[in-house]
């Protein structure tokens, strides 16, 4: 099965730098590459998601990278602010099945953006 | 919006005991999950149900059974609680088809057994 390697676990910026986090999987198979953002008290949710036909994705300060070759995608944050203080998860799938195309999901990073 | 709802945000149980997780989702959607988070090791999936009264195994079922007898609602079972399965237990429901695998998450159920 799939496997996704995440890191750093903790990652630690000032207000205003950029952050970057990195994954890589090991199925060469999987297509879909999305990131979730897990606040405090709350469940995980979905902020920008890569499919394997594109290398790059934007939206404004978030963007992600996907190396099909190298099998490793990252995720950028540019301009930080305290507000992007969370966990954030990598994951990866394979194909649509029809039944239930399972997400794969790295172990997370804390983010701590300081004043 | 999309809802998932978990209605239990904290339970504290005994070792041995049966314990029953819910989670609805308003959107009528086929595909359900239950993941577990721990520190360290990410969100694993427990099980998952693409339909009514239908189930399958995720990467870590052992010690878990699950029922989805409506649409809405998909129920996580822990059969006697160990000391082991203190977790935070997340429900998910699936979003979209054909390559969008989007999922909307509970804000989960921490449970702790004594």
């Amino acid at each position: 099965g799939e496997n996704v390697e995440q890191h750093p676990s903790t990652l630690s910026v000032q207000e205003g730098d950029s952050a970057v986090i990195k994954c890589t999987y090991s199925d060469s198979a999987s297509n879909y590459f999305p990131w979730y953002k897990q606040e405090l008290g709350k469940g995980p949710q979905l902020i920008i998601d890569i499919r394997s036909n594109v290398g790059e994705k934007k939206d404004q300060r978030i963007a992600v990278t996907l190396n099909k070759t190298a099998k490793h995608f990252s995720l950028h944050i540019t301009e930080t602010q305290p507000e992007d203080s969370a966990v954030y998860f990598c994951a990866a799938s394979g194909d649509w099945t029809g039944t239930a195309s399972k997400l794969t999901f790295g172990t997370g990073t804390r983010l701590q953006v300081t004043l | 919006d999309v809802k998932v709802t978990q209605s239990s945000r904290y339970l504290v149980k005994r070792t041995g005991e049966k314990v029953f997780l819910e989670c609805v989702q308003d959107m009528d959607h086929e595909n359900m999950f239950w993941y577990r988070q721990d520190p360290g090791l990410g969100l694993r999936l427990i099980y998952f149900s693409y339909d009514v009264k239908m189930k399958e195994k995720g990467d870590i079922p052992e010690g878990y059974s699950v029922s989805r007898e409506k649409k809405e609602r998909f129920s996580l079972i822990l059969e006697s609680a160990s000391t082991n399965q203190t977790s935070m237990y997340l429900c998910a429901s699936l979003t979209g088809s054909s390559g969008a695998n989007v999922l909307t998450f509970g804000a989960g159920s921490r449970l702790t057994v004594l």
